[in-house]
């Protein structure tokens, strides 16, 4: 199985919004709606941001909202706040198997 | 909130096997899936499989020959074994409660797992 497809990095200034794409195929993003997103700060465990596509667990701001589209998957933060600054994981049920993304850096400029 | 603690050796000889427990507390071991993911140091996560209290498994395709899971409801732990390392099993192996979806809810700290001779 192959990791899901996710931009190196992204950047945006503070109170922008930024997108995060994640791309798979038919038998992972396309085929369920249980993607999930995490956020890991360096030296940090990752933290559960988004999962079955579009929900937020409690306590994670609503300025993080998720989406899918076919066969890719998107994280959209807006209002970005230094502290979103982070590496960001998209992850996938695959049927019989579990699937992340090789990570995308945020940088808030 | 649950609480999850890796612990097993740091340091591991290549091809022997790598071992580790997560302790579990603030909810019972019956409550979730409980999943092994682990990070390279500077690299991605890798989804290295789950177990649920009943004893029911599912491993990352690219592992299974290697791996074995089990769990210990009378001590609220699960174990992983990782059999004939090399320097590619070296990495941050984590625990986390969640479920078979990707959902993975609470994780422990992480345990470095470094194979070298």
């Amino acid at each position: 199985q192959s990791a899901l497809t996710q931009p190196r990095s992204v950047s945006g200034s503070p109170g922008q919004s930024v997108t995060i794409s994640c791309t798979g195929t038919s038998n992972d993003v396309g085929g369920y709606d249980y993607v999930s997103w995490y956020q890991q700060h360096p030296g940090r465990a990752p933290k559960l941001m988004i999962y079955d596509v579009t929900k937020r667990p409690l306590g994670v701001p609503d300025r993080f909202s998720g989406s899918k589209s076919g066969n890719t998957a998107s994280l959209t933060i807006s209002g970005l706040q230094a502290e979103d600054e982070a590496d960001y994981y998209c992850c996938s049920y695959a049927g019989t198997y579990t699937v992340f993304g090789g990570g995308t850096n945020l940088i808030v400029l | 909130q649950v609480q999850l603690q890796e612990s097993g050796p740091g340091l591991v000889k290549p091809s022997e096997t790598l071992s580790l427990t997560c302790t579990v507390s603030g909810a019972s071991i019956n409550s979730y899936y409980w999943n092994w993911i682990r990070q390279p140091p500077g690299k991605g996560l890798e989804w290295i499989g789950y177990i649920f209290y009943s004893g029911s498994t599912k491993y990352n395709p690219s592992l299974k020959s290697r791996l074995t899971f089990s769990v210990d409801t009378s001590k609220n732990q699960v174990s992983l074994k990782l059999s004939s390392v090399t320097a590619a099993d070296t990495a941050i192996y984590y625990c986390s409660s969640g479920y078979y979806t990707g959902k993975f809810d609470d994780w422990g700290q992480g345990t470095l797992v470094t194979v070298s001779s």
